[in-house]
């Protein structure tokens, strides 16, 4: 068991360009989630994969943003045409789908945008 | 829909001192109910759940008990050290998405 990984750690671009994260979860968790984090706020829920389904998105996922989860491995959330607003930590988490059963979160990945 | 509320931070206390962070929590449906921990520079880590009312969490000395009738999920430490020092994020979970609370930053002095 390595954990869940997540790349890059930081990332800082230009508003407007376009940015993709990576998670790769704990291998026999088909349940994936991504979070975001602002600064002085827990973290809020943006969308969810079972296996490589994308089962819910929220409303804060704006038409920017899109997920995958190919083969139902790992996963990669991209930000097109970036803004300031998007700055936040980006957070990966991933359980077995039993239920009560944890959630184990990555890194995160922090994005400041310019 | 779904909500968590923790109390007002950050608190501070003397090492040995009591703790109480408090939590009540909003749900639809039966939620399994968590505490997370963020020390600094490191990512959120389980610090304990519980999973149906009456439950009690309990880890590295931290306890919470599962209040259905008063929904409630309070973080409780008798004697905290320096090295609690952290970000305490109270949770529930229905259906495994996650709702946290805002968090409770606690800073313990020697």
């Amino acid at each position: 068991d390595t954990g869940v990984s997540q790349n890059p750690r930081h990332k800082i671009t230009k508003r407007g360009q376009n940015v993709t994260f990576r998670c790769d979860p704990i291998s026999e968790h088909n349940r994936l989630y991504w979070y975001r984090q602002t600064l002085g706020q827990g973290p809020e829920f943006l969308t969810y994969f079972q296996n490589e389904a994308q089962l819910e998105k929220s409303r804060l996922l704006s038409d920017r943003f899109s997920a995958e989860r190919p083969k139902g491995s790992f996963s990669t959330l991209e930000i097109q045409r970036t803004e300031q607003g998007d700055s936040a930590m980006y957070l990966c988490a991933s359980l077995t789908g039993v239920l009560g059963d944890t959630q184990y979160f990555g890194p995160g990945t922090r994005l400041t945008v310019l | 829909g779904n909500s968590v509320t923790q109390m007002e931070g950050p608190v501070t206390l003397s090492e040995e001192a009591f703790l109480t962070i408090n939590c009540t929590y909003t749900a639809t449906g039966y939620p399994s109910l968590f505490w997370y921990v963020q020390y600094p520079g490191e990512g959120l880590q389980l610090l304990l759940k519980a999973t149906k009312a009456d439950d009690k969490g309990s880890n590295k000395g931290f306890e919470a008990t599962y209040r259905k009738e008063t929904t409630s999920f309070h973080l409780e430490k008798g004697s905290v050290q320096v090295s609690d020092s952290a970000v305490y994020f109270c949770a529930l979970s229905v259906g495994g998405k996650l709702t946290f609370g805002q968090g409770t930053i606690l800073t313990v002095h020697p």
